[in-house]
C-alpha cells in the first residue's frame, strides 16, 4: 500500500462547478500536510498548507482529518485556469529526520 | 514565496556524454535539497536527498555512480547525469527546504533532458 494515495482522476467538470479531492495517508506519524499544484510540463507549486482546523484561501478549502487519516481539497466556482494536477504531500518526522512524501496526483480538467 | 533557480531548463545531448544540472536557492539557505525525476504523465519520483557538506542519500534503485550529487554550499546542489543514455531522458526537478521552515519544499522550474 502506498504511503500517500490519491484518486488519479481525471476529474472533468464544467466551469463554475465545485469539485473535491481526497487523499489518504497511512502513517499516523505524519505531521504536516500540503496541497501542491502542477501544470503540464512545469514544476509543482505550493497551493496551500492543511491544518486540522481547516483553512480557506479564496475558492480553495483544505481540511485534515487525523482520525481517519485523510486530507481534502475543495475548489468552488472552478475556473478554466484550475485545470492541473493536484498533488497531496505529507511530511512525516521521526527522531532523526523528516521525510516528505508526494501522492501521485489527481488530474483536474475544467471544461467551458 | 522562496525562489529556487534550476539551470539549464532544457538540454539535448548525445548518448555517452555527461550533463550537469544546477539547483540554487536564491533568497534562503537550504541544508537539504531534493532531486526528482518525472516521466510523462507519471508522478514525481524522488531520486536522492542532497545534504550540504555530506554525501547524498539515494533512493532504492537509483545508481549513485550514475547520478552524481554535490551539495557544496547552503545554496547550491548539482546533479550530474554521467554517460547519459536515451532512457535517462526525463524531466528532472530539484527542490529545497528553507532552514527556517523545513516543512515546505520550493521547487525549481525543472530541466528537460533529451538524450539522443
Amino acid at each position: 500500500r502506498k504511503e500517500v494515495e490519491q484518486d488519479p482522476g481525471p476529474f472533468n467538470v464544467p466551469e463554475g462547478a465545485t469539485v473535491a479531492f481526497n487523499c489518504t495517508y497511512s502513517n499516523s506519524a505524519s505531521q504536516s500536510f500540503f496541497w501542491y499544484r502542477q501544470d503540464c510540463r512545469k514544476e509543482p507549486k505550493l497551493l496551500m498548507s492543511v491544518y486540522s482546523s481547516g483553512n480557506e484561501d479564496g475558492r480553495f478549502t483544505a481540511q485534515l482529518n487525523r482520525a481517519s487519516q485523510y486530507i481534502s481539497l475543495l475548489i468552488r466556482d472552478s475556473k478554466l485556469s484550475d485545470s492541473a494536477t493536484y498533488l497531496c504531500v505529507v511530511n512525516k518526522r521521526d527522531s532523526s529526520a523528516s521525510k516528505i512524501i508526494f501522492g501521485s496526483g489527481t488530474r483536474l480538467s475544467i471544461r467551458p | 514565496g522562496a525562489v529556487v533557480s534550476q539551470h539549464p531548463s532544457w538540454v539535448i545531448c548525445k548518448s555517452g556524454t555527461s550533463v550537469k544540472i544546477e539547483c540554487r536557492s536564491l533568497d534562503f539557505q537550504a541544508t537539504t535539497m531534493f532531486w526528482y525525476r518525472q516521466f510523462p504523465k507519471q508522478s514525481l519520483m524522488l531520486m536522492a536527498t542532497s545534504n550540504e557538506g555530506s554525501k547524498a542519500t539515494y533512493e532504492q534503485g537509483v545508481e549513485k555512480d550514475k547520478f552524481l550529487i554535490n551539495h557544496a554550499s547552503l545554496t547550491l546542489s548539482t546533479l550530474t547525469v554521467t554517460s547519459a543514455h536515451p532512457e535517462d531522458s526525463s524531466f528532472y526537478i530539484c527542490s529545497a527546504r528553507d532552514l527556517r521552515d523545513t516543512d515546505i519544499q520550493y521547487f525549481g522550474a525543472g530541466t528537460r533532458l533529451s538524450v539522443l
